[in-house]
């Protein structure tokens, strides 16, 4: 069963605007990843949170990571067209592998 | 430094008949995972390789099986291919053994008919 689960939102925004997006996950976790896909491409990785940090940021991305409710978000801050993408969270069990358990991805389209 | 390479990009292939697949990781990894992506089931965790062994499968019968050589390169074979097989096939290495960022290649296509 999938372990990362993203809110299976399509979300459409303008440029220069915020995205948003959220993952939930079920068990206990060593790290959560985010990565983006570009029209059926290779996956190119974003940022990794582990499970005992709350919060990271990467240039304009900022990831929060919530264990207690076992979710975490994904904000792209001023985004832009080459923002255009796939983005699916995946989460590493604590079992010391590099297994990573993938959501369904949320499209996310920036108008120019 | 040369990212993860996998050939052949596309591939059509009739159904019964046996397919491999290749990745080069990047230089210097020596684990390397392969995944299965379609639209309906997303994408599924294949197995993971390290240092030329096993560690990790997924949940894939048994005509799904892969291998890693002495120089960290993976190749996957798919024996009597099914419809059903038509997917993005990725490939990702890692630089350790555990609990690191996976660096992806651009996938190879596989169209089954």
């Amino acid at each position: 069963s999938q372990q990362g689960e993203e809110d299976p939102q399509a979300l459409s925004i303008q440029e220069g605007e915020n995205a948003t997006m959220n993952c939930s996950y079920k068990t206990s976790i060593n790290n959560l990843q985010w990565y983006r896909q570009n029209s059926g491409r290779g996956l190119v990785h974003l940022i990794l949170i582990r499970s005992n940090e709350r919060e990271k940021h990467s240039g304009r991305l900022r990831v929060t990571l919530d264990t207690s409710k076992k979710s975490s978000s994904l904000l792209i801050t001023a985004s832009r067209a080459a923002d255009t993408a796939s983005y699916f969270c995946a989460t590493v069990l604590p079992y010391g592998n590099n297994r990573l358990a993938f959501g369904k991805g949320n499209q996310v389209v920036v108008i120019p | 430094k040369a990212g993860v390479t996998q050939t052949p990009r596309y591939l059509i292939k009739t159904r019964g008949q046996q397919v491999t697949l290749s990745c080069s990781p990047i230089s210097g990894h020596r684990s390397v995972s392969w995944y299965q992506q379609t639209p309906g089931q997303g994408l599924q965790f294949l197995f993971e390789y390290f240092s030329e062994t096993q560690r990790n499968k997924g949940n894939f019968p048994g005509r799904f099986s892969g291998r890693q050589f002495s120089n960290s390169r993976s190749e996957m074979n798919v024996s009597t291919l099914e419809l059903g097989d038509s997917a993005l096939y990725l490939c990702a290495s890692s630089p350790t053994q555990r609990n690191t960022e996976a660096f992806f290649g651009q996938g190879t296509r596989l169209t089954v008919v």
